[in-house]
Protein backbone atom coordinates (compact mmCIF):
# COMPACT_ATOMS: atom_id res chain seq x y z
CA UNK A 1 0.00 0.00 0.00
CA UNK A 2 0.96 3.49 -0.51
CA UNK A 3 2.26 5.88 2.74
CA UNK A 4 3.59 9.49 3.00
CA UNK A 5 5.97 10.64 4.83
CA UNK A 6 6.13 14.63 5.83
CA UNK A 7 9.00 15.82 8.75
CA UNK A 8 9.70 17.21 11.09
CA UNK A 9 6.24 17.31 12.71
CA UNK A 10 6.73 20.42 13.97
CA UNK A 11 8.77 23.52 13.78
CA UNK A 12 10.01 26.46 15.38
CA UNK A 13 12.62 29.12 13.68
CA UNK A 14 13.33 32.39 13.63
CA UNK A 15 12.65 35.45 11.16
CA UNK A 16 15.92 35.05 8.29
CA UNK A 17 16.67 31.37 9.06
CA UNK A 18 16.39 29.17 6.50
CA UNK A 19 13.74 26.46 6.32
CA UNK A 20 13.90 22.54 3.98
CA UNK A 21 10.81 20.26 4.73
CA UNK A 22 10.66 17.05 3.22
CA UNK A 23 8.38 14.88 2.11
CA UNK A 24 8.49 11.32 0.71
CA UNK A 25 5.99 8.94 -1.19
CA UNK A 26 6.30 4.92 -1.05
CA UNK A 27 4.34 2.13 -2.50
CA UNK A 28 3.63 4.00 -6.04
CA UNK A 29 5.58 5.65 -8.84
CA UNK A 30 5.39 8.81 -10.92
CA UNK A 31 2.95 10.29 -8.69
CA UNK A 32 1.84 14.40 -8.48
CA UNK A 33 2.91 16.10 -5.47
CA UNK A 34 1.74 18.88 -3.61
CA UNK A 35 2.56 21.30 -1.20
CA UNK A 36 -0.42 22.94 0.72
CA UNK A 37 -0.47 26.21 3.57
CA UNK A 38 -3.05 25.96 6.14
CA UNK A 39 -3.36 29.43 7.55
CA UNK A 40 -4.35 29.20 11.10
CA UNK A 41 -8.52 28.52 10.73
CA UNK A 42 -8.67 29.07 7.06
CA UNK A 43 -8.39 26.62 4.38
CA UNK A 44 -6.24 25.61 1.96
CA UNK A 45 -3.80 27.25 -0.30
CA UNK A 46 -2.17 25.15 -3.09
CA UNK A 47 2.22 26.28 -3.40
CA UNK A 48 3.58 23.62 -5.58
CA UNK A 49 2.68 21.00 -7.39
CA UNK A 50 4.81 18.62 -9.21
CA UNK A 51 4.02 16.13 -12.14
CA UNK A 52 7.50 14.80 -12.42
CA UNK A 53 10.93 14.85 -11.47
CA UNK A 54 12.65 18.19 -12.25
CA UNK A 55 9.26 19.92 -12.78
CA UNK A 56 7.90 22.47 -10.26
CA UNK A 57 4.82 24.67 -11.24
CA UNK A 58 4.32 27.73 -8.60
CA UNK A 59 0.77 28.96 -7.72
CA UNK A 60 1.66 31.81 -5.55
CA UNK A 61 4.54 34.54 -6.31
CA UNK A 62 6.55 34.38 -2.56
CA UNK A 63 9.39 33.67 -0.47
CA UNK A 64 9.65 29.57 -0.92
CA UNK A 65 10.48 27.20 -3.42
CA UNK A 66 10.08 23.22 -4.53
CA UNK A 67 12.06 21.01 -5.76
CA UNK A 68 11.57 17.34 -6.62
CA UNK A 69 15.55 15.25 -6.73
CA UNK A 70 13.95 12.00 -7.18
CA UNK A 71 10.85 10.85 -8.29
CA UNK A 72 8.99 10.17 -4.59
CA UNK A 73 10.78 12.95 -3.01
CA UNK A 74 9.38 16.52 -2.60
CA UNK A 75 11.14 19.73 -0.60
CA UNK A 76 9.87 22.85 0.35
CA UNK A 77 12.36 25.64 0.64
CA UNK A 78 12.55 29.04 1.97
CA UNK A 79 16.22 30.72 2.43
CA UNK A 80 15.15 33.39 4.57
CA UNK A 81 11.76 32.76 6.68
CA UNK A 82 9.47 36.10 7.44
CA UNK A 83 6.51 35.59 10.04
CA UNK A 84 4.08 35.44 7.57
CA UNK A 85 5.28 31.90 6.78
CA UNK A 86 4.09 30.36 10.01
CA UNK A 87 1.26 28.25 9.10
CA UNK A 88 0.55 24.27 8.72
CA UNK A 89 2.47 23.01 5.87
CA UNK A 90 0.54 19.54 4.07
CA UNK A 91 2.59 17.58 1.81
CA UNK A 92 -0.12 15.74 -0.78
CA UNK A 93 0.27 12.90 -3.36
CA UNK A 94 -2.22 12.17 -6.37
CA UNK A 95 -2.53 9.08 -8.95
CA UNK A 96 -1.65 10.34 -12.56
CA UNK A 97 -5.21 10.36 -14.14
CA UNK A 98 -6.96 13.54 -13.84
CA UNK A 99 -9.75 12.32 -11.38
CA UNK A 100 -7.24 11.00 -8.40
CA UNK A 101 -8.46 11.77 -4.85
CA UNK A 102 -5.42 13.60 -3.06
CA UNK A 103 -3.78 11.90 0.27
CA UNK A 104 -2.30 13.85 2.77
CA UNK A 105 1.17 13.52 4.93
CA UNK A 106 0.40 14.64 8.44
CA UNK A 107 2.04 18.14 8.49
CA UNK A 108 4.36 20.56 9.74
CA UNK A 109 3.11 23.04 12.02
CA UNK A 110 5.82 26.23 11.24
CA UNK A 111 6.23 28.90 13.49
CA UNK A 112 8.40 31.66 12.97
CA UNK A 113 9.27 34.05 15.62
CA UNK B 1 -13.96 30.01 -13.49
CA UNK B 2 -13.03 26.98 -10.83
CA UNK B 3 -14.23 27.71 -7.51
CA UNK B 4 -16.16 26.03 -4.55
CA UNK B 5 -18.07 27.75 -1.90
CA UNK B 6 -19.50 26.08 1.32
CA UNK B 7 -21.43 26.95 3.80
CA UNK B 8 -19.56 28.91 6.90
CA UNK B 9 -19.07 26.95 10.40
CA UNK B 10 -18.75 26.22 12.80
CA UNK B 11 -21.77 23.97 13.31
CA UNK B 12 -22.68 22.42 16.24
CA UNK B 13 -24.85 19.54 16.74
CA UNK B 14 -25.90 17.27 19.19
CA UNK B 15 -24.97 13.76 19.16
CA UNK B 16 -27.47 11.92 17.24
CA UNK B 17 -28.96 14.53 15.08
CA UNK B 18 -28.95 15.12 11.15
CA UNK B 19 -26.36 16.91 9.65
CA UNK B 20 -25.97 18.76 5.97
CA UNK B 21 -23.23 20.87 5.19
CA UNK B 22 -23.85 22.89 1.98
CA UNK B 23 -21.37 22.98 -1.05
CA UNK B 24 -21.73 24.46 -4.49
CA UNK B 25 -19.38 24.46 -7.19
CA UNK B 26 -19.01 26.78 -10.57
CA UNK B 27 -19.81 24.85 -13.39
CA UNK B 28 -16.96 24.43 -15.76
CA UNK B 29 -16.39 21.35 -17.30
CA UNK B 30 -17.29 17.74 -15.37
CA UNK B 31 -15.01 18.48 -12.57
CA UNK B 32 -14.92 15.31 -9.97
CA UNK B 33 -16.08 16.39 -6.42
CA UNK B 34 -14.67 15.32 -3.29
CA UNK B 35 -15.01 15.44 0.58
CA UNK B 36 -12.11 15.71 3.05
CA UNK B 37 -12.37 15.78 6.78
CA UNK B 38 -9.35 16.78 8.74
CA UNK B 39 -9.57 15.70 12.80
CA UNK B 40 -7.35 18.06 14.94
CA UNK B 41 -3.52 18.49 14.10
CA UNK B 42 -3.74 15.67 11.39
CA UNK B 43 -3.86 15.96 7.60
CA UNK B 44 -6.82 15.90 5.56
CA UNK B 45 -8.09 12.74 4.64
CA UNK B 46 -10.73 11.30 1.62
CA UNK B 47 -14.26 11.12 3.10
CA UNK B 48 -15.89 10.16 -0.14
CA UNK B 49 -15.91 11.36 -3.79
CA UNK B 50 -18.38 11.10 -7.04
CA UNK B 51 -17.07 11.46 -10.46
CA UNK B 52 -20.25 12.42 -12.60
CA UNK B 53 -23.75 13.38 -12.55
CA UNK B 54 -25.89 11.55 -10.08
CA UNK B 55 -23.11 10.05 -8.90
CA UNK B 56 -23.76 8.93 -4.52
CA UNK B 57 -20.54 8.85 -2.59
CA UNK B 58 -20.44 7.61 0.44
CA UNK B 59 -18.22 6.29 3.72
CA UNK B 60 -18.67 6.29 7.59
CA UNK B 61 -22.30 7.12 7.19
CA UNK B 62 -21.76 10.17 5.34
CA UNK B 63 -23.17 10.93 1.94
CA UNK B 64 -23.11 13.23 -0.98
CA UNK B 65 -25.30 13.25 -4.58
CA UNK B 66 -23.64 14.93 -7.45
CA UNK B 67 -26.14 17.24 -8.58
CA UNK B 68 -25.39 18.58 -11.92
CA UNK B 69 -28.98 20.71 -12.24
CA UNK B 70 -27.60 22.96 -9.04
CA UNK B 71 -24.08 22.64 -9.17
CA UNK B 72 -23.90 21.22 -5.51
CA UNK B 73 -22.64 18.33 -3.56
CA UNK B 74 -24.00 18.49 0.36
CA UNK B 75 -22.39 16.12 2.71
CA UNK B 76 -25.03 14.38 4.79
CA UNK B 77 -25.00 11.76 7.60
CA UNK B 78 -28.44 10.57 9.95
CA UNK B 79 -26.85 10.64 13.02
CA UNK B 80 -23.71 12.20 14.19
CA UNK B 81 -21.19 10.79 16.58
CA UNK B 82 -19.05 12.98 18.76
CA UNK B 83 -16.34 11.73 17.02
CA UNK B 84 -17.53 13.19 13.85
CA UNK B 85 -16.04 16.51 15.62
CA UNK B 86 -13.94 17.81 12.63
CA UNK B 87 -12.94 20.52 10.10
CA UNK B 88 -14.60 19.29 6.49
CA UNK B 89 -13.54 20.34 2.89
CA UNK B 90 -15.42 20.29 -0.26
CA UNK B 91 -13.35 20.02 -3.23
CA UNK B 92 -12.90 19.79 -6.88
CA UNK B 93 -10.51 19.21 -9.45
CA UNK B 94 -9.24 21.98 -11.59
CA UNK B 95 -10.71 21.97 -15.02
CA UNK B 96 -8.43 20.49 -17.26
CA UNK B 97 -5.74 19.94 -14.60
CA UNK B 98 -4.23 18.28 -11.95
CA UNK B 99 -4.83 20.91 -9.28
CA UNK B 100 -7.50 20.46 -6.34
CA UNK B 101 -9.61 23.72 -5.54
CA UNK B 102 -10.97 23.66 -2.13
CA UNK B 103 -13.80 25.52 -0.12
CA UNK B 104 -13.19 27.25 2.82
CA UNK B 105 -13.71 24.53 5.16
CA UNK B 106 -16.07 23.62 7.44
CA UNK B 107 -15.89 23.02 11.15
CA UNK B 108 -17.94 20.30 13.21
CA UNK B 109 -18.54 20.13 17.11
CA UNK B 110 -20.74 17.29 18.14
CA UNK B 111 -22.12 17.71 21.54
CA UNK B 112 -22.53 14.26 24.03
Amino acid sequence: SQTIHQWPATLVQPVGSPLSLECTVEGTSNPNLYWYRQAAGRGLQLLFYSVGIGQISSEVPQNLSASRPQDRQFILSSKKLLLSDSGFYLCAWSEGNRDSPLHFGNGTRLTVT
Amino acid sequence: GNSVTQMEGPVTLSEEAFLTINCTYTATGYPSLFWYVQYPGEGLQLLLKATKADDKGSNKGFEATYRKETTSFHLEKGSVQVSDSAVYFCARIYTGGFKTIFGAGTRLFVKA
